[in-house]
């Protein structure tokens, strides 16, 4: 069973702090990998792709990819109450020929004021 | 800016009944997917659209479910004799071409299923 761990938390920073959220995967052939945005009753919302080791920055946001320790994690510099959602987790994983995106649990993320 | 669009936004229904529920991708998209996320849980992928067939399922899109494109812009989800189980909110989501296999699905806001 290919699987993407998320620690469910809740992971609750301060105003104005970072905020560190963290994916693993065990299908070492992952391509790609997203992170969603999903505040409670909502869709999730896409906030990052990562497709290459390394980091990605978008605004406050930043998506770390480690390939080798099958990794990826999300930051959120100056955190708003406004970021308090769960966030998942996305990977793409190869299945028959095509890419079946699996999600994580999500981690639930609170930023107090 | 473009977005999937779902209706109804909830539907409630009998057990043993037959539902439809309905996307309209965005306009210039070519693969859809049915998801859907039992309250709590997290998000699980049914099944992928692409080129009117179905390009790949997962073990709970069973014979119970099936998908169709009846014209240009919609794409539909029916279960044809619904379970207690089958309650959760399905999402659409669509993406285009760019990118190809790789690329980000936009997501609908939802349907929640209610099966009684």
């Amino acid at each position: 069973q290919k699987e993407v761990e998320q620690n469910s938390g809740p992971l609750s920073v301060p105003e104005g702090a970072i905020a560190s959220l963290n994916c693993t995967y065990s299908d070492r052939g992952s391509q790609s990998f997203f992170w969603y945005r999903q505040y409670s009753g909502k869709s999730p919302e896409l906030i990052m792709s990562i497709y290459s080791n390394g980091d990605q920055e978008d605004g406050r946001f930043t998506a770390q990819l480690n390939k080798a320790s099958q990794y990826v994690s999300l930051l959120i510099r100056d955190s708003q109450p406004s970021d308090s959602a769960t966030y998942l987790c996305a990977v793409k994983i190869a299945s028959g020929g095509s890419y079946i995106p699996t999600f994580g649990r999500g981690t639930s993320l609170i930023v107090h004021p | 800016e473009p977005e999937v669009t779902q209706t109804p936004s909830h539907q409630v229904t009998q057990m043993g009944q037959e539902v439809i529920l309905r996307c309209v991708p965005i306009s210039n998209h070519l693969y859809f997917y049915w998801y859907r996320q039992i309250l709590g849980q997290k998000v699980e992928f049914l099944v992928s659209f692409y080129n009117n067939e179905i390009s790949e399922k997962s073990e709970i899109f069973d014979d119970q479910f099936s998908v169709e494109r009846p014209d240009g812009s919609n794409f539909t989800l029916k279960i044809r004799s619904t379970k207690l189980e089958d309650s959760a909110m399905y999402f659409c989501a669509s993406r285009d071409n760019t990118g190809g296999a790789l690329s980000e699905q936009y997501f609908g806001p939802g349907t929640r299923l209610t099966v009684t």
